[in-house]
């Protein structure tokens, strides 16, 4: 069964304090592997979209890589604006469906 | 903003009641799904339907179905409704469904509440 992991639960940073956040995945087939940040009472919003290993993706003060089991978003100097909850999502083969993991919850502190 | 509406933001309901909720879908977007949050499950897949056609379906319960009308808009139709049914549940539309970079939009969320 396919199975997506995110480590670890919740992460409280200071301002300026860079981290990275872990998402474990098991999928055979994978056809893309997504980011999502979702902030208190609203939808996901999409980030990233990571398909083979070694790729790399950045925007801001996030960064995004995908190795074979895993992708990490890595964080630098993050603001009180970044915290938020961080999904990861995996799609496989020609399904639609995403799996999503239970997501991290990022607070940084001023 | 998304683009992506729902409707309503709350509901509020008893055990063993029936409830709609409706998605607007991004203009031009043809593809409409439905997730259930939870604090324990995440978020799960439920339904995906492509321009009025169901297109793909994940542990859907079978006291819940969907459709997607000819404007697009879609409703999720949640019967004999029990207490574990209280989640957020989020529809997202994208332009096709079928490219496998295709980003979703998520709407808001309609939280429903089941006491």
């Amino acid at each position: 069964e396919d199975q997506v992991t995110q480590s670890p639960e919740a992460l409280r940073l200071q301002e300026g304090e860079s981290s990275s956040l872990n998402c474990s995945y098991t999928v055979s087939g994978l056809r893309g592997l997504f980011w999502y940040r979702q902030d208190p009472g609203k939808g996901p919003e999409f980030l990233f979209t990571l398909y083979s290993a070694g790729e790399e993706k950045e925007k801001e003060r996030l960064k995004a890589t995908l190795t074979k089991k895993e992708s990490f978003l890595h964080i630098t100097a993050p603001k009180p604006e970044d915290s938020a909850t961080y999904l990861c999502a995996v799609r496989k083969g020609a399904n639609s469906k995403l799996t999503f993991g239970k997501g991290i919850t990022l607070s940084v502190r001023p | 903003d998304s683009g992506v509406t729902q409707t309503p933001k709350h509901l509020i309901t008893a055990t063993g009641q029936r409830v709609t909720l409706r998605c607007s879908p991004r203009s031009g977007d043809l593809s409409v799904y439905w997730y259930q949050q939870s604090l324990d499950q995440g978020l799960q897949f439920l339904i995906h339907y492509y321009n009025g056609e169901e297109r793909a379906k994940g542990n859907i319960l079978e006291r819940f179905s969907a459709q997607q009308f000819p404007d697009l808009h879609s409703e999720l139709n949640l019967s004999s409704l029990e207490l574990g049914d209280s989640a957020l549940y989020f529809c997202a539309s994208s332009v096709t469904g079928g490219a496998t970079n295709e980003k979703l939009f998520f709407g808001s969320g309609t939280q429903l509440s089941v006491l």
